[in-house]
């Protein structure tokens, strides 16, 4: 099975930190995505990469920034966090070659609260 | 440019009586679509897709989608609702010819099923 793990379930920072959120996959994806989600909105996509390295902006960039050293890993990073950041953030990785079929595989989300 | 709609933020139904959660959707050329389940507190987990071939689709936990081109629509049913489909769902199109690009997601559906 497809794991995708993100480092936290549950996050509370303070406005003007920068925080970090991890997501790791194990089956070798080359695509892999971070979104959040709020009420109402459904998911927006902040940013995804299709390779180490490499990185794509979303619709909602603004205020976020990602990193991709490994192909494994990818991270999200609020560089100084707002109480509009205030979320929940979802890893999703999927398949790059072959069909593009490929669904896309979520991690369990983390919930974020900036005070 | 690709887009998903969901009309209806919120279904709900009496146990044991069918369901249906709505989704259109509107590409340039011809889609991929997918339905995702979304528990509380948890990550989307995929329930099924629409590649080509047969319109009627069936996944995960007893649903199934039927695709229909000429009303560019991807309702998920379900024959006998349980208390435990209870979720959030999102309805995703990737146009074809869009190249490795990410899903777009509908802003979801909120099911309740009441025993």
């Amino acid at each position: 099975d497809v794991k995708v793990t993100q480092s936290s379930r549950y996050l509370v920072k303070r406005t003007g930190e920068k925080v970090f959120l991890e997501c790791v996959q194990d089956m070798d994806h080359e695509n892999m995505f971070w979104y959040r989600q709020d009420p109402g909105l459904g998911l927006r996509l902040i940013y995804f990469s299709y390779d180490v390295k490499m990185k794509e902006k979303g619709d909602i960039p603004e205020g976020y920034s990602v990193s991709r050293e490994k192909k494994e890993r990818f991270s999200l990073i609020l560089e100084s966090a707002s109480t509009n950041q205030t979320s929940m953030y979802l890893c999703a990785s999927s398949l790059r070659g072959g069909p593009l079929y490929n669904e896309q595989f979520f991690g369990p989300g983390t919930r974020l609260t900036v005070l | 440019a690709q887009s998903v709609a969901q009309p209806e933020d919120q279904v709900n139904v009496a146990e044991g009586n069918p369901l249906t959660v709505k989704c259109t959707y509107s590409v340039s050329g011809n889609p991929y679509l997918f339905w995702y389940v979304q528990y509380p507190n948890r990550g989307l987990q995929f329930l099924l897709k629409y590649i080509t071939g047969d319109n009627l689709v069936k996944g995960s936990y007893g649903f199934e989608a039927e695709f229909n081109k000429s009303q560019t629509s991807f309702h998920l049913k379900k024959p006998s609702a349980l208390v435990s489909d209870s979720a959030l769902y999102f309805c995703a199109v990737r146009d074809r010819n869009s190249g490795n690009t990410p899903l777009v997601f509908g802003k979801g559906t909120r099911l309740s099923v009441i025993a």
